[in-house]
Formats: C-alpha cells, structure tokens, sequence
C-alpha cells in the first residue's frame, strides 16, 4: 500500500479484555516495529520484526503484550487482561531494512482506552 | 542507556518568523539523528535524517544540524508558517531497531 496502515484507529475497551492491534506495512519493508505513546510522553519501543529473523522482543512490559508477523506482511500486537495502564497510542513504523540510516515510516496509530 | 532531551517542551511564535528546536542526547556513539513531525491524531512524519557523518541536512524551509561530539542537535525552521504547527521529535538511531526519542516540543504557530 501507499502507507503504513493501522486499524483500529480508536479502540475502548473494559479493563480485563484482551484486545488485538493489526499493522500493515508499507509492501516490500521488511523491518517492522511497534512503539507505545502514553500521553505526553516519548515513544517507548515495544517490538521488532526482521524478515524471517528471530523478533526482539526486548521492549514489551510484561508477557500480557505479545506480537506475531507472518513473513514480512501484516503484524498483530495482542494485550491480554487490559490494564488502564496499558492506555496509549500504539504506533507501528516500517522500513525497507534494518539497518541504520533508514528511514522509518509510521502509521497513524491506535488510540487504546481501558476503562 | 541514551537519553534524549527535547527543549523547550512548548513553543509559540508569530507567523513569519525563524525558530530553532533543541534536542541534546547523553550517548555519542549513534548511527543517525532523526527528525520528525506529529500531527494530532496522526502518526510521525520523517522530516530529516543527519547519518553521523554529516553536520547538517536541509528541506526547504526547513534545516537540521548535528554536533556529535557535544551531543546535539537543532532544528531550525524559517518563515514559519500556521502549517508548521505540530509536535517535532527528535530521535536518535544506535543500532538497526534502537532508536531512542526524545519528548518533542509542540508548536504552535500563531497566524
């Protein structure tokens, strides 16, 4: 596609819930990241995707956060048991490899409340 | 761990005039420093890239400097424009997925 394309765009959601982000990156971008944004605060890396590669998964908070990507197309970031910490905006970036000096494309995100 | 720091965390000036963003980072050992915009509700927008071998980079009215050793980086935007208002973050590239960004600094420009 043109762009990196996140849905939903808005998500509310009970606390307890288990709730699923879907990516889908710009074709042909083999690297593919997750970022998390909490209100007035910086992008805090979650996960990444390279190729076939092994992801790294150094940036998730706890093992209620879990990602999959099948080869390099769409990739899902599932919450489990929803805390209202958990509320943010869930952004997703791709790029043609990783590697340095590329430059990242992000989508516009998903708005996540738990309520 | 690096850490980046964007200053001033809030920005207002008249239309027309030039304006310079701050970003200072702790680590000088990165691959590139990355400018970025955000739009409310949208995601980031690349603007600029400085690879760690070049001093600066220019886009229209828009230019980025780069001072590893000191551990920054500016932004300066000239002839500012109603358009221009957004949040600009910076972020700095230590590895193939460690990029680390600062806070931002939100932009207001006032027509």
């Amino acid at each position: 596609g043109a762009g990196v394309s996140q849905s939903p765009s808005n998500k509310v959601t009970e606390k307890g819930k288990d709730v699923e982000l879907r990516c889908d990156p710009i074709s042909g971008h083999t690297a593919l990241y997750w970022y998390r944004q909490r209100l007035g605060q910086g992008l805090e890396f979650l996960i990444y995707f390279q190729g076939n590669s092994a992801p790294d998964k150094s940036g998730l908070p706890s093992d209620r956060f879990s990602a999959e990507r099948t080869g390099e197309s769409v990739s899902t970031l599932t919450i489990q048991r929803t805390q209202q910490e958990d509320s943010a905006v869930y952004l997703c970036a791709s790029s043609l490899w990783a590697r340095h000096n590329e430059k990242l494309f992000f989508g516009s995100g998903t708005q996540l409340s738990v309520l | 761990k690096q850490e980046v720091t964007q200053i001033p965390a809030a920005l207002s000036v008249p239309e027309g005039e030039n304006l310079v963003l701050n970003c200072s980072f702790t680590d000088s050992a990165i691959y590139n420093l990355q400018w970025f915009r955000q739009d409310p509700g949208k995601g980031l927008t690349s603007l600029l890239l400085i690879q760690s071998s070049q001093r600066e980079q220019t886009s229209g009215r828009l230019n980025a400097s780069l001072d590893k050793s000191s551990g920054r980086s500016t932004l300066y935007i000239a002839a500012s424009q109603p358009g221009d208002s957004a949040t600009y973050l910076c972020a700095v590239q230590t590895g193939a997925n460690n990029l680390f960004f600062g806070t931002g600094t939100r932009l207001t420009v006032i027509p």
